[in-house]
């Protein structure tokens, strides 16, 4: 049973343009949805996060959109730069005593200069 | 000033041997976990302790112990190695204990090659 759809499993952008990759979830007790970046050789990092109090957060390039009623939430790369190429991860999680976050299979992005 | 640090960073093995990966955290975190990526990627939990006490068992072969000697270190050993033991392994912690939700920060992964 997967929690956590994601899609595309790669993806393949040109400098400048802009890399969307989607994810979906199941459970409703979800109520954090970070996204993760991971360069080859390293362990993933936090690249942003949103709660589902509000439907989007910005961070520089880098935004998130959230739909409560669909289910799911996305990730808007803008300007997307060769430095970017990397694998990104969707999850979600829930508090309590055994919080964990569940992750997306990943996104392969590579940006073509 | 790792946050997150793993040791070894590789490890090349024999089938049936017994091996062990070791954390620390500096974060002053109170919960850790074990993370297994696969050769596709994909992430998957193992475990996770809080203040030394087991939270999550993800249904993890038993040849797999985690012991936390503190809340600061979770080590991983794995018996009788096999070959579909061959992953990345991730320790992470988190500061999302009572109830709230929030980041994991991982380390950099410990390659695991079972031959």
């Amino acid at each position: 049973q997967q929690q956590v759809k994601q899609s595309p499993q790669s993806l393949i952008v040109q400098k400048g343009g802009i890399s969307i990759i989607n994810c979906a979830y199941e459970n409703t007790a979800f109520d954090y949805f970070p996204w993760y970046q991971q360069f080859p050789g390293k362990g993933p990092a936090l690249l942003i996060a949103i709660r589902p109090d509000v439907s989007e957060k910005k961070e520089g390039r880098f935004t998130i959109s959230f739909n409560k009623s669909a289910k799911q939430f996305s990730l808007h790369i803008m300007d997307s730069q060769p430095g970017d190429s990397a694998t990104y991860f969707c999850a979600a999680g829930s508090g309590g005593s055994n919080y964990k976050l569940t992750f997306g299979k990943g996104t392969l992005l590579t940006v073509n200069p | 000033d790792t946050a997150v640090s793993q040791t070894p960073k590789y490890l090349v093995t024999q089938m049936g041997n017994d091996k062990s990966i070791k954390c620390e955290q500096n974060l002053g975190h109170d919960t850790m976990y074990w993370y297994k990526q696969d050769s596709k990627k994909f992430l998957k939990i193992m475990f996770s302790y809080n203040n030394k006490e087991l939270i999550i068992n993800e249904t993890v072969p038993n040849r797999f112990s985690p012991k936390s000697p503190d809340k600061a270190h979770l080590n991983l050993h794995i018996n009788s190695l096999e070959l579909g033991d061959s992953a990345v392994y991730f320790c992470a912690s988190s500061q999302a204990w009572a109830g709230a939700s929030g980041e994991l920060f991982f380390g950099e992964g410990s390659r695991l090659t079972v031959l």
